[in-house]
């Protein structure tokens, strides 16, 4: 089990700028989580999916921010025009059912946007 | 009032001691909470979950839970220095709404054990 897999680990980029970040889920899971953590704000929920489908959005800054699941092994956050204050720590989880348990998180992606 | 809320800290205890982590959450029906604990630079790591009220063990961490206080503790027994940390407290939706499976996250309180 390879865990959940993110790419890339550390992305620096201009203010401005469309930025991708990439999320592999573990095999058979079919909740996948995106999550931003700051200092200030500490791990926000941004957008989850089940079985692909977006169930929940209302954490999304704004326009700006978009994700994508085309299919159960693999989802996308975008940042497009990316601000300074997008820099931040983002993490995908995932997690398999409805029931007891809680999430497997990536080692997640440090944004930077000078 | 945040949905979950954890003492601020930092909380420094000398290597042997017993740690308490303390959090209280909002939504009454909240019946799944988890503690994970993420070393400096790392994500999060899944360390107990408890469903019940009272307590539960595993090795030196205990966690205790009392839904009528809405109330959730770790307990780290005979702290060691690589228990230094930051820990979150975490708690799932309730059942029944769009946000069930969501996981709302504390700010976290950071721990150092000192040798």
């Amino acid at each position: 089990d390879a865990g959940v897999i993110q790419s890339p680990r550390h992305e620096v980029t201009e203010m401005g700028q469309e930025v991708t970040l990439r999320c592999k889920p573990i095999s058979g899971h079919d909740y996948l989580f995106w999550y931003r953590q700051t200092m200030m704000r500490g791990l926000e929920l941004l957008i989850y999916f089940n079985n692909n489908v977006p169930i929940d959005d209302s954490g999304m800054p704004e326009d700006r921010f978009s994700a994508k699941m085309p299919n159960a092994s693999f989802s996308t956050l975008k940042i497009q025009p990316s601000e300074p204050r997008d820099s931040a720590v983002y993490f995908c989880a995932s997690r398999l059912g409805q029931g007891a348990g809680g999430y497997t998180f990536g080692s997640g992606t440090r944004l930077t946007v000078v | 009032q945040k949905e979950v809320e954890q003492n601020s800290g930092p909380l420094s205890v000398p290597e042997g001691a017993i740690a308490s982590l303390n959090c209280t959450y909002s939504d009454r029906g909240s019946q799944s909470f988890f503690w994970y604990r993420q070393y400096s630079g790392k994500s999060p790591e899944l360390i107990m979950s408890i469903y019940s009220n009272g307590d539960k063990e595993d090795g030196r961490f205990t966690a205790q839970l009392n839904k009528a206080s809405q109330y959730v503790s770790l307990l780290i027994r005979d702290s060691q220095p690589s228990d230094s940390a930051t820990y979150l407290c975490a708690v799932k939706a309730n059942a029944g709404g769009t946000s069930y499976g969501k996981l709302t996250f504390g700010q976290g309180t950071i721990l150092t054990v000192h040798p």
